[in-house]
This record gives C-alpha cells, sequence and structure tokens, in this order.
C-alpha cells in the first residue's frame, strides 16, 4: 500500500540554524499538509498546500516557516532560524481530495533544537 | 473557535473487552470527524473517516457514529486485542483546509 514517507526521521539542530524536512506524498494525491506534535500536547496544524500555493496557515507558521513543491514528488518544510521551541515530531501528510478523503500521514520527523 | 475533547485520557481494559470511545467538538460545522490510531514514536494511521452527511461508518471491528447536533462521536472496539493498545485520536474538518486534534485515548489492552 502507497505510503507518505518522511526524512530525516530524527534531527538534532543548533538554535539559530536552517532545517529542512522532507516529505514524499502519496503520488496521486494532491492537497499536502505538515502537522506538529510537541511531546505530551496535541497534534497541531501548520500548514495545507495544494495547486502550488499554500491554502491554509496557522499562527504558528510564521515567516520563519516555508513550505515547497520543488519537483513533483517531494514535499518540504524549512524553517530558517530555529529555536528551542520548535522542537517537536514533524508529520507531513496527503490526501486525494477535501472533505471526503482521509489524511495519510508519514511517520515524523523528530526535531531536537539545541 | 472549535475546540476537540476526548474522553477518557487513558483506559486499560483486558483482552476480549468490548469499549467505547468518547470524542467531542465545540462546533458542528464539520466537513468531516476522523478517528486516528498513533503508535508511540510512529505517525497516525487512518481508520474511519465520518462525512458530516454521514451517522456511522464501520471498518471491521471498529465502529464510529457521528452526532453533529450535539457535537459528538464514539468509536466502538468490539472484542478487543493487545494489539489495539494503542493512543486513539479524533479530528475534526471544518470550512478550513485543516484537521483540529483532540488529546487523545491512551488505550492499553492486556492479555
Amino acid at each position: 500500500e502507497p505510503e507518505v514517507t518522511q526524512t530525516p526521521s530524527h534531527q538534532v539542530t543548533q538554535m539559530g540554524q536552517e532545517v529542512i524536512l522532507r516529505c514524499v506524498p502519496i503520488s496521486n494525491h494532491l492537497y499536502f499538509y505538515w502537522y506538529r506534535q510537541i511531546l505530551g500536547q496535541k497534534v497541531e496544524f501548520l500548514v495545507s498546500f495544494y495547486n502550488n500555493e499554500i491554502s491554509e496557515k496557522s499562527e504558528i507558521f510564521d515567516d520563519q516557516f516555508s513550505v515547497e513543491r520543488p519537483d513533483g514528488s517531494n514535499f518540504t518544510l524549512k524553517i530558517r532560524s530555529t529555536k528551542l521551541e520548535d522542537s517537536a515530531m514533524y508529520f507531513c501528510a496527503s490526501s486525494r481530495g477535501r472533505g471526503d478523503s482521509p489524511l495519510h500521514f508519514g511517520n515524523g520527523t523528530r526535531l531536537t533544537v539545541t | 473557535k472549535q475546540e476537540v475533547t476526548q474522553i477518557p485520557a487513558a483506559l486499560s481494559v483486558p483482552e476480549g473487552e468490548n469499549l467505547v470511545l468518547n470524542c467531542s467538538f465545540t462546533d458542528s460545522a464539520i466537513y468531516n470527524l476522523q478517528w486516528f490510531r498513533q503508535d508511540p514514536g510512529k505517525g497516525l494511521t487512518s481508520l474511519l473517516l465520518i462525512q458530516s452527511s454521514q451517522r456511522e461508518q464501520t471498518s471491521g471491528r471498529l465502529n464510529a457514529s457521528l452526532d453533529k447536533s450535539s457535537g459528538r462521536s464514539t468509536l466502538y472496539i468490539a472484542a478487543s486485542q493487545p494489539g489495539d493498545s494503542a493512543t486513539y485520536l479524533c479530528a475534526v474538518e471544518s470550512d478550513t483546509d485543516k484537521l483540529i486534534f483532540g488529546t487523545g485515548t491512551r488505550l492499553q489492552v492486556f492479555p
């Protein structure tokens, strides 16, 4: 069964450094998402992406964050200057459509900012 | 602002029991409600999606119901097994392209 893949599984970085988290969504999916989960807290929405542009973003997704779909298969999340509070599990997800299609999540990238 | 709550927060049961997990949401204007399973250190696995016009969905031993007017959903797990041990999350999609998640119910089924 097709799945969403994320790399790396774990990333350790120093405060102020840039990180890029990578995702390969399911190939025939059209909607792409990033969510994050801080340890012990709820899964939180960051951003949705459709037709090569951001369709929705949360207050968390400020100017330090950006997303890109550089080719037909990859979907990336960049954090320009990481902060300690960016430490979390970041999940990529994709779906075929809106409203009637479930989201398929990757296994996540654990980001640790020191 | 949509808020999603799940009770109980944790549940520990012997194998074979039938279980009910509860989810409530504050704004009934939803597109759908989704139930997910999360294993420790892993991603979320979609279990069931109920569209706003539907009352329930079934998959194997799982049955999810939706009462949109009262802002409630239940996930029923029949004949629980140790392999069902995980955290179960419900999430609602409203008119914006995002899911709002609950805090989850951590389930442990012991042999």
